[in-house]
């Protein structure tokens, strides 16, 4: 069954350099979208892609994040000189491109960001 | 105002016993969809089942299934015989037809079965 792969399962990096989050979602999907939860609380909306460039994004995504598709298969999280409270799980997900409702998003396993 | 809201952060069910999970919803598009979704101590996100605001009927998946009450906005998740492996976060989301394509989620419940 196909899946949403995203590495590294867990990365620690110190305060203020750049890390870049990777994820291969579902080859013919088209939305793809990055959230992230703190350790214990709730799933929060950071971006979402389509037709290569960002359809939305949410208030926690400043100019410290970016997302990109480098090429057919990859999507991207860069986040800028982190910041401690960047600490979170952050998820990948992709849905296909219907016009329908009833198409869920394929969650990737998550990448753990631990900022020190 | 937040778009989806479930209010029990907690919930106990012993085993084989039904369990209802409680989701309210806020949105002013008549086209939504609703979804819940599973979370594992492992982490990941496990979709369960969906409803569409068009639906005429309560989706069921399996040992899941929705009670949905439109007028109401909300979108109950019954489990049914529950098992020590349903221990988990369980997270209800919505996603609005024509303002985007986000998935908003609630701050979820949190699942325990006891054998």
């Amino acid at each position: 069954e196909p899946e949403v792969t995203q590495t590294p399962s867990h990365q620690v990096t110190q305060m203020g350099q750049e890390v870049i989050l990777r994820c291969v979602p579902i080859s013919n999907h088209l939305y793809f979208y990055w959230y992230r939860q703190i350790l214990g609380q709730k799933v929060e909306f950071l971006v979402s892609f389509y037709n290569n460039e960002i359809s939305e994004k949410s208030e926690i995504f400043d100019d410290q994040f970016s997302v990109e598709r480098p090429d057919g298969s990859n999507f991207t999280l860069k986040i800028r000189s982190t910041k401690l409270e960047d600490s979170a799980m952050y998820f990948c997900a992709s849905r296909p491109g219907s016009s329908t409702m009833n198409t869920e998003a394929f969650f990737g396993q998550g990448t753990r960001l631990t900022v020190v | 105002a937040q778009k989806i809201t479930q209010t029990q952060p907690g919930m106990f069910v012993q085993e084989k016993e039904a369990v209802t999970l409680d989701c309210t919803y806020d949105t002013s598009d008549p086209s939504y969809g609703l979804f819940w979704y599973k979370q594992p101590s492992s982490g990941e996100m496990i979709f369960l089942i969906y409803q569409g605001s068009y639906d005429q009927q309560n989706a069921t998946e399996g040992r899941y299934s929705l009670n949905f009450q439109k007028a109401r906005k909300s979108a109950n998740l019954v489990i049914s015989a529950s098992q020590l492996g349903d221990s988990a976060m369980y997270f209800c989301a919505m996603r609005e037809g024509h303002t985007g394509n986000q998935f908003y989620f609630g701050t979820g419940t949190s699942l325990t079965v006891i054998p």
